[in-house]
């Protein structure tokens, strides 16, 4: 079983959906967590970290459950340009330093 | 813009050459990683380094050597790669604080073609 896992994908949804991504981890040690996104060819760029008690930054809304090991991400009102592949990241920190544990990735696409 | 800086941006290079890939961060980081990805992959970890130390390193192939020469730079050394190796190296840095929100910053990456 991989240390994190997401929703295999791709979605392909109209402008103006709303679609939900969902990751699960499996190490109880990981501390905090991430979404990433990343368009073809191009390097992962930070989307916004996630809280415990769940944070929003404009359309985009993510969650966190420690207890089930699971976070989420909202899109609302999609646009064509968030058309991308959104990874999940968890950090674990141990002896040896950070360790950026990224999911398989869900790929979105947006379609006018 | 990212401020994690690598070069070059594309590389092909034969299975006998000797390369290096460069990375540069001015954000005060004192962590760097190097990831290598595949297409339609996630990044997969190769190596860490905390305060300028090798803290992490995930079973890579000794063809592929880092170096981390100061706390602003970090470099990849490439001999006698496969044609396997290609993908997409990326650097990336953080903190390298104890704190627990630590966020990860990659540079945009070195084509690696290997021929």
């Amino acid at each position: 079983r991989k240390e994190v896992e997401q929703d295999p994908g791709p979605f392909n949804v109209p402008e103006g959906a709303t679609v939900a991504f969902n990751c699960t981890y499996s190490n109880s040690a990981s501390q905090s967590f991430f979404w990433y996104r990343q368009d073809c060819r191009k390097e992962p760029k930070l989307l916004m970290s996630v809280y415990s008690s769940g944070n929003e930054d404009g359309r985009f809304t993510a969650q966190l459950n420690r207890a089930s090991q699971y976070i989420s991400l909202l899109i609302r009102d999609s646009k064509l340009s968030d058309s991308a592949t959104y990874l999940c990241v968890v950090n674990r920190k141990s002896y040896y330093g950070q360790n950026f544990v990224f999911g398989p990735g869900t790929r979105l696409s947006v379609l006018p | 813009d990212t401020e994690v800086t690598q070069t070059p941006k594309h590389l092909v290079m034969g299975m006998t050459n000797k390369k290096s890939l460069k990375c540069e961060q001015h954000m005060g980081h004192r962590a760097m990683y190097w990831y290598k990805q595949k297409a339609k992959k996630p990044p997969e970890l190769m190596f860490v380094y905390s305060y300028e130390k090798l803290s992490i390193n995930e079973s890579v192939p000794s063809r592929f050597s880092p170096e981390c020469p100061n706390s602003s730079l970090l470099n990849l050394h490439l001999h006698a790669l496969q044609p396997e190796d290609s993908a997409l190296y990326l650097c990336a840095s953080s903190q390298g604080s104890v704190a627990t929100n630590e966020k990860l910053f990659f540079g945009s990456g070195t084509q690696l073609s290997v021929l």
